[in-house]
């Protein structure tokens, strides 16, 4: 069964770090795409970024190039989303899903973790 | 921004059926495929239909896609309260060179 995992919900404060993770199991963790979507609270879902955590080939929605990081340990079937400021405007639920990619065409999402809920407060 | 439009909300009896849009461009549902996700409250999204009127092992076949043109919709016949949901549709964009989203339908079952 595939199943994807996302660590738990985080309260930061402005201006820290922060990193989460997704872990795969139940399928070929290196030969899937796996993407981040964003949805703040009450609000629709917005595509982030993807990785192959084969070769760790990534590419970034413009929205969100230079703000986060995408990286992957594939030695341990982990995804991560990590942010080195954050602002209050990154609170949110995070949730990461494996992408089914065709010549760097996201054709579709299939499996699609819990999500991670990323509380920024002072 | 999402580029996909959609009506924020739909509603029905139970048996009902119910339709949703999706209006798009020629730069992402005219040249690509239409994925639809259903979203239960405090749940993560599922895919629902892929590759325009496909649906995944599982889903029920009161669940239907088509796409003609820019636009595509979303069909649920047979409307149950299990249904209660926010759909959203997603296609690749050619120009902006990522995936976006539709706005999102909140579908309320009277």
């Amino acid at each position: 069964e595939v199943q994807l995992v996302q660590s738990g919900a985080e309260v930061k404060k402005p201006g820290e770090s922060l990193k989460i993770s997704c872990k795969g199991s139940g399928y070929s963790f290196t030969s899937y795409w796996i993407g981040w979507v964003r949805q703040m609270p009450g609000k629709g879902l917005e595509w982030m970024g993807i990785i192959y955590p084969g070769d760790s080939d990534t590419r970034y929605s413009p929205s969100f190039q230079g703000q986060v990081t995408i990286s992957a340990d594939k030695s341990i079937s982990t995804a991560y989303l990590q942010w080195s400021s954050l602002k209050a405007s990154d609170t949110a639920m995070y949730y990461c899903a494996r992408c089914y990619v065709v010549r760097g065409v996201i054709l579709l999402l299939d499996y699609w973790g819990q999500g991670t809920l990323v509380t920024v407060s002072s | 921004q999402s580029v996909l439009t959609q009506p924020p909300s739909a509603s029905g009896t139970p048996g009902q059926r119910v339709t949703i849009s999706c209006s798009g461009s020629s730069s992402n549902i005219g040249s690509n495929t239409v994925n639809w996700y259903q979203q239960l409250p405090g749940t993560a999204p599922k895919l629902l239909i892929y590759r325009n009127n496909q649906r995944p092992s599982g889903v029920p076949d009161r669940f239907s896609g088509s796409k003609s043109g820019t636009s595509a919709s979303l069909a649920i016949s047979g409307l149950q309260s299990e249904d209660e949901a926010d759909y959203y549709c997603a296609a690749w964009d050619d120009s902006l060179n990522g995936l976006v989203f539709g706005t999102g339908t909140k579908v309320t079952v009277l």
